[in-house]
């Protein structure tokens, strides 16, 4: 069985551009979720996804923002970006709402330049 | 609001020693309770999970947690450290009322763990 996806793996942009971030969940799982971590910040929840719908928002800016498609895989977009943007940015996904626990992909490293 | 605090931002064992990492939560509600690997470069691996089922949890790679609703903690240990243990780990806790989890993993700020020869 295939585990969450990201893609892609590295990406580098320049201060002000877009960044747009995919993540293909397990097969089955309706729920995806996204997090953030930076250096020295952690691990900080930034959105979670279910059904096709925004369930649940962190404590981030509206410049991030994302969706789910009918497949129930989701993109990121981080807009004007900011050099504290850069971070790896790791996808989740569940069965129901996670009382099984989240299955995590390897990651996008976003670094902004 | 819920939080984890983990006790030892690092912990370095010999090898064959007991891996004992702490981690404390503060929930309004019974929470879900996890424990993450993270290697270097990669992403989070599930090493075990509690959802109010038995409080002894035994997980992958020999590792096991206790709940403890008392004290409000949730420490993971591992008899014999390998080699292959060292990556840094991650407390998670998420609000579990009624099944429903609101999608938020809150995690504790890591623990690096070296094993030595």
């Amino acid at each position: 069985e295939a585990g969450v996806t990201q893609s892609p793996t590295h990406l580098i942009k320049t201060r002000g551009q877009q960044a747009t971030l995919r993540c293909s969940p397990i097969s089955g799982h309706t729920s995806v979720y996204w997090y953030q971590q930076a250096l020295g910040l952690g691990l900080q929840f930034l959105l979670w996804y279910d059904e096709g719908e925004e369930r649940n928002r962190g404590n981030f800016p509206p410049r991030f923002s994302g969706r789910q498609f009918p497949n129930y895989s989701s993109e990121l977009n981080v807009n004007a970006l900011e050099l504290e943007d850069s971070a790896l940015y790791l996808c989740a996904s569940s069965l129901g709402q996670g009382a099984h626990g989240y299955t995590f992909g390897s990651g996008t490293r976003l670094t902004v330049v | 609001a819920q939080s984890v605090t983990q006790l030892g931002s690092h912990v370095s064992v010999s090898e064959g020693a007991l891996v004992l990492l702490r981690c404390n939560y503060s929930s309004s509600v019974p929470p879900y309770l996890f424990w993450y690997v993270q290697y270097p470069n990669q992403g989070l691996q599930l090493l075990l999970k509690y959802t109010s089922a038995a409080t002894l949890v035994k997980g992958i790679n020999g590792f096991e947690a206790e709940f403890k609703k008392s004290e409000t903690s949730f420490h993971l240990t591992k008899p014999s450290a390998h080699m292959s243990d060292a990556a840094e780990y991650f407390c998670a806790v998420s609000e579990g009322a009624g099944g429903t989890s609101y999608g938020k993993l809150t995690f504790g700020q890591g623990t690096i763990l070296t094993v030595h020869p």
